[in-house]
Formats: C-alpha cells, sequence, structure tokens
C-alpha cells in the first residue's frame, strides 16, 4: 500500500465546504484512493473511492490530481454530524489499513 | 436489511477468561475481517477470510483465533484474555472485489480486560 499523509486536524464551518486534502506520492498504477470516516464511537463508514478520474455521490466529491500524488476529499457543505476522523487509504488490496486520519470539527 | 451486527456490545473479562464474539452480515459478502482499535488510534487487522471454511491471519492476530464455519457468520475468540486486549473491536464485510461499495462495519464490541 502507499504511504498516505493526512493533517491531524482541521475544524470547518458549518454549511461551507470542507476541503480534506491527502497526500500520496507514491502511489501506484492500480491502487485505489479509499476515503472512510468515523464519527465517534461508531464503525468506519465507506465515502468515495476512485482510481484516476474525480468521483461524487450523494455523500462527498473526490479529486483525484493528475499525477494521482495527491487528492482532496470535499463534503460540499458541512453539517455538524460530519464531525468525525476522515481517513485516506490508498491500495490496491482488499485489504485496508487504516492510519491516524484528520479529525474534521464542524463548528455553528 | 440490518448490515453488519456484531454480539455482544460491551463485555468485561477477568485475566485468563476466555469468549467468542460473533459477527453477522445479511449482504451475502465473501469477505470478512476482525480489527482492533485501541485509544487514538487507528484500526489494526487481526484476522480475516475470503470465504466460507478459509481464514488468514492480519497484521496483530496473536492472542486470537476466528472461524467462518458459514458464510454470514464471522466468529473471533479469545482463549486467555489479557488486559493488552482491552480494545473495540470492529467487523466488517465487503464484496470480493472490495473497490466496489468498499466495506460496511458493525457497530463494535467494546472488550475490558480487568
Amino acid at each position: 500500500d502507499a504511504k498516505t499523509t493526512q493533517p491531524t486536524s482541521m475544524d470547518c464551518a458549518e454549511g461551507r465546504a470542507a476541503n480534506l486534502p491527502c497526500n500520496h506520492s507514491t502511489i501506484s498504477g492500480n491502487e485505489y484512493v479509499y476515503w472512510y470516516r468515523q464519527i465517534h464511537s461508531q464503525g468506519p463508514q465507506y465515502i468515495i473511492h476512485g482510481l484516476k478520474n474525480n468521483e461524487t455521490n450523494e455523500m462527498a466529491s473526490l479529486i483525484i490530481t493528475e499525477d494521482r500524488k495527491s487528492s482532496t476529499l470535499i463534503l460540499p457543505h458541512a453539517t455538524l454530524r460530519d464531525t468525525a476522523v476522515y481517513y485516506c487509504i490508498v491500495t490496491n488490496d482488499y485489504k485496508l489499513s487504516f492510519g491516524a486520519g484528520t479529525t474534521v470539527t464542524v463548528r455553528a | 436489511n440490518a448490515g453488519v451486527t456484531q454480539t455482544p456490545k460491551f463485555r468485561v473479562l477477568k485475566t485468563g477468561q476466555s469468549m467468542t464474539l460473533l459477527c453477522a452480515q445479511d449482504m451475502n459478502h465473501e469477505y470478512m475481517y476482525w480489527y482492533r482499535q485501541d485509544p487514538g488510534m487507528g484500526l489494526r487487522l487481526i484476522h480475516y477470510s475470503v470465504g466460507e471454511g478459509t481464514t488468514a491471519k492480519g497484521e496483530v492476530p496473536d492472542g486470537y483465533n476466528v472461524s467462518r464455519l458459514k458464510k454470514q457468520n464471522f466468529l473471533l475468540g479469545l482463549e486467555s484474555a489479557a488486559p493488552s486486549q482491552t480494545s473495540v473491536y470492529f467487523c466488517a464485510s465487503s464484496y470480493e472485489e472490495g473497490a466496489v461499495d468498499g466495506y460496511t462495519f458493525g457497530s463494535g464490541t467494546r472488550l475490558t480486560v480487568v
């Protein structure tokens, strides 16, 4: 699995877009970028994944740079319920490894 | 459709006692996983299964055993509990191609070993 680097924590304002960065400079051609989040005391929740192209679903958008060395998860209109730890995972394996992630706090 | 159900949700064990954690999924997923999460840390893979009757070791398998006798169930056993096994345990499942929909996690079992 490619190593990922995420900020330890970040704050964002309720109603604004939250942009969560992830660096993965050693990513290989067949590795996907996954994003999960973990709301306090709950099991992690799948958000989105992508290989090369940008992706969007009902929860978020994933922007992957052309060289694939970094990506950004965008929560378009953050709510208080989006406060969670967000994990960026890069892998081509069905076994996922969860690091420390980014603690995102959405403030009213 | 319940997804992934973990039993029990909470448990306190004395050192040396044994117990089994049950994970059940109703999504016909082939792959199942057991993780542990210690305070302030990410999840670490204990054991996993790629299908009924199969099991394999993950990152931190020592002190645990698993069984997958039925496709829908994945059991995690602690034969002789130790305080170092105090943790939150999460079970997850996925289709064979994990990239399709990602993992579905259970709500966790909070285990304290005293």
